[in-house]
Order: structure tokens, then sequence, then C-alpha cells
């Protein structure tokens, strides 16, 4: 049972416009939550992380909401480039130690 | 990046073959892991390692082994490859287990079992 969804497989946005990825998750443990960017042939690179403790964390254009109560985090991209064509996994971890469970993966298409 | 290399990168074998995938890192990290990534599920732990000789098995370890003889090395074997072990799989490490600590991944290698 996929305990992270990200029920969006494909995502296509304008250059220049916001990005916005979803993630879900059904394990109220989780405690930490990341965001993976992967290109083709590579593996995967981390963004972003939040923990439980926040709702918001920022790095530069990107920006990770978490809304406990919805069991629910979103990436957001602004402004959106080329170069963030790519696949995104959320990923979350709880008290049972460094094993990380990774939604199934959002394909983003900035059009240039 | 993280010093992780993997190999080989791409594998063709035959459904009964064993195969071995080899992860090395340079960063001295004490956890390493291997993931496989399907379509429609994501990445999915193997297997993970937490020092030399100590490892734990993950969500998906059936048909799988692992070992661990040197803090920079973590080998994947399939004893016996089936088709259904045809997917991409990656390597991680980590300095810590705790929750909070992020896995950096290898380039991934591409195995095909007919």
């Amino acid at each position: 049972d996929q305990q992270v969804k990200q029920n969006s497989p494909s995502l296509s946005v304008q250059e220049g416009r916001i990005s916005i990825l979803n993630c879900d998750y059904t394990n109220s443990m989780f405690d930490y939550f990341l965001w993976y960017k992967k290109y083709p042939a590579e593996g995967p690179t981390f963004l972003i992380s939040i923990s439980s403790i926040k709702d918001k964390n920022e790095d530069g254009r990107f920006t990770v909401f978490l809304n406990k109560s919805a069991k629910h985090l979103s990436l957001h991209i602004v402004p959106s480039q080329p170069g963030d064509s790519a696949v995104y996994f959320c990923a979350a971890s709880g008290n049972t130690g460094n094993q990380f469970y990774f939604g199934t993966g959002t394909s983003l298409t900035v059009i240039p | 990046d993280a010093g992780i290399t993997q190999s080989p990168r791409h594998k063709v074998t035959e459904t009964g073959t064993p195969v071995t995938l080899r992860c090395h890192q340079t960063e001295n990290h004490r956890y390493m892991y291997w993931y496989r990534q399907d379509p429609g599920h994501g990445l999915r732990l193997i297997h993970y390692s937490y020092g030399v000789k100590d490892t734990d098995k993950g969500e998906v370890s059936d048909g799988y082994s692992v070992s661990r003889s040197k803090t920079e090395d973590f080998l994947l074997t399939l004893e016996s490859a089936t088709s259904s072990q045809t997917s991409v799989y990656f390597c991680a490490i980590s300095f810590s287990r705790l929750s909070q600590e992020t896995q950096y991944f290898g380039p991934g290698t591409r195995l095909l079992v007919l």
C-alpha cells in the first residue's frame, strides 16, 4: 500500500509561471519530508526538505509547504525554467528511522 | 555531488543467472541503501547497511542479498535473476540514520533480465 502518493503523473507549465507539485501521505508518524529531482539516466538529487515542526521552507525559487492536518505537501517553483523539466519525487520518513517512502513521481515539463 | 558510483551502469542477463551490483562511496558515510525504481511504484528500499557487516531488510528484499565488507562498498546480489527483477537500481548513502537525515543517490544501474 502506497504511503506516499503523487496523484499527478505529469504537469506542463509555461516558462516564467509557477509550477505546483503535490504530494499526499497516509502515515501520521512521518515527520520529515523531502523533494528529489531526477533527470533521465541520472540518480535522484536532493532538492529541498521540511520538518514537521515547520509549515514552509524556502530555498531560492523552491518552496515546500506542509499541511499536517491534511497530510499534504506541495512544492512550488517560481519562476519555472526549462531546466526544471524533470521527474520530481516526494519522500517521507518517520520515527522508524532513516527509511524513506517515495511517491511515484511527477514529470514536470516547462515549455519555453 | 556526493561521491557515489555504481557499477555496472547497464546489465543484460538471463533468467536464473546470478548478478552482483556494486555501489562505491568516497564520503565515508556509515549508512548505505539499495533501492529499485519501477513505473507506478517510485523508489522502494531493498536492503540497507548501518555499518561494515551490518545489514537489514527493506520492504522488497525477497530475492536479494547484500554484503558490506568495507565502509566504501555495498554489494547487491540477485542469486538467481528473474524477469520481475528487471528494474533500475539506485544506491544511496547517508551520514546517519536519524529520520531527518538526507540520503544522496548514485547514478543508477539499469538491469534487464531476459
